[in-house]
């Protein structure tokens, strides 16, 4: 069965600090790697994903992931943070022939000025 | 082009009652799938619809139901309503039931008392 670990349940960090939030997941199968979002009473938004090719990912607004296949591992960083960025994160896993999304319990980070 | 909306935005129901929470999917999608995310945790996959038939489904019990119908809008409802049934419910639509990039709605926010 699929899993997915998100080893910091809170992330505080300073302003224009960098961050990185871990997750790691276990699957028996190929899988799609996923970072959502969610900003308080909001639902969750798509930050970025992994599909094949580059293991690198990057969003729009700065964040990168980077798939290790060896390490199981799909963490999200920033290089300088914003006090915008204080939301959940949660790191998510969906195997390629299925339909059924996992999620980790979420990493809140936190941002301070 | 609307995006995913819920209703009700917060309900408190009894011990023993049914809810009915309901979800219009994005404009074009004909897959919605339904999480609860109780507090503090990520959100668990309860189960997914597809042009109107129920095609997958996560440890949920049976007293979860859902419809979705020929718009492709989508009802989750609850039966006999337990304490540990409050939690907010996302509701997540997608183009195709083989499309990863979902797209989720703010939640329902159920309370049990």
């Amino acid at each position: 069965a699929q899993s997915v670990t998100q080893l910091d349940s809170q992330v505080p960090v300073f302003e224009e600090a960098p961050v990185e939030l871990r997750c790691n997941y276990s699957s028996s199968v190929s899988v799609y790697l996923f970072w959502y979002v969610q900003y308080p009473n909001q639902g969750l938004q798509l930050l970025l994903k992994y599909l094949s090719g580059s293991t690198l990912v990057k969003s729009i607004n700065g964040f990168e992931a980077e798939f290790n296949k060896s390490q199981t591992s799909f963490h999200l960083r920033k290089p300088s943070v914003h006090i915008s960025d204080t939301a959940e994160y949660f790191c998510a896993v969906r195997d390629t022939g299925g339909f059924k999304t996992i999620f980790g319990a979420g990493t809140r980070l936190f941002v301070k000025a | 082009e609307t995006g995913v909306t819920q209703s009700p935005t917060h309900l408190i129901k009894t011990r023993g009652q049914q809810v009915t929470l309901r979800c219009s999917s994005q404009s074009g999608h004909n897959t919605v799938s339904w999480y609860q995310q109780a507090l503090g945790q990520g959100p668990q996959f309860i189960f997914q619809y597809y042009r109107e038939e129920e095609n997958g489904r996560g440890n949920f019990p049976p007293r979860f139901s859902g419809l979705q119908f020929p718009n492709y809008s989508s009802e989750l409802n609850v039966n006999a309503l337990e304490l540990d049934d409050s939690a907010l419910y996302l509701c997540a639509s997608s183009l195709d039931q083989g499309n990863y990039e979902q797209y989720f709605g703010p939640g329902t926010r159920l309370t049990v008392t």
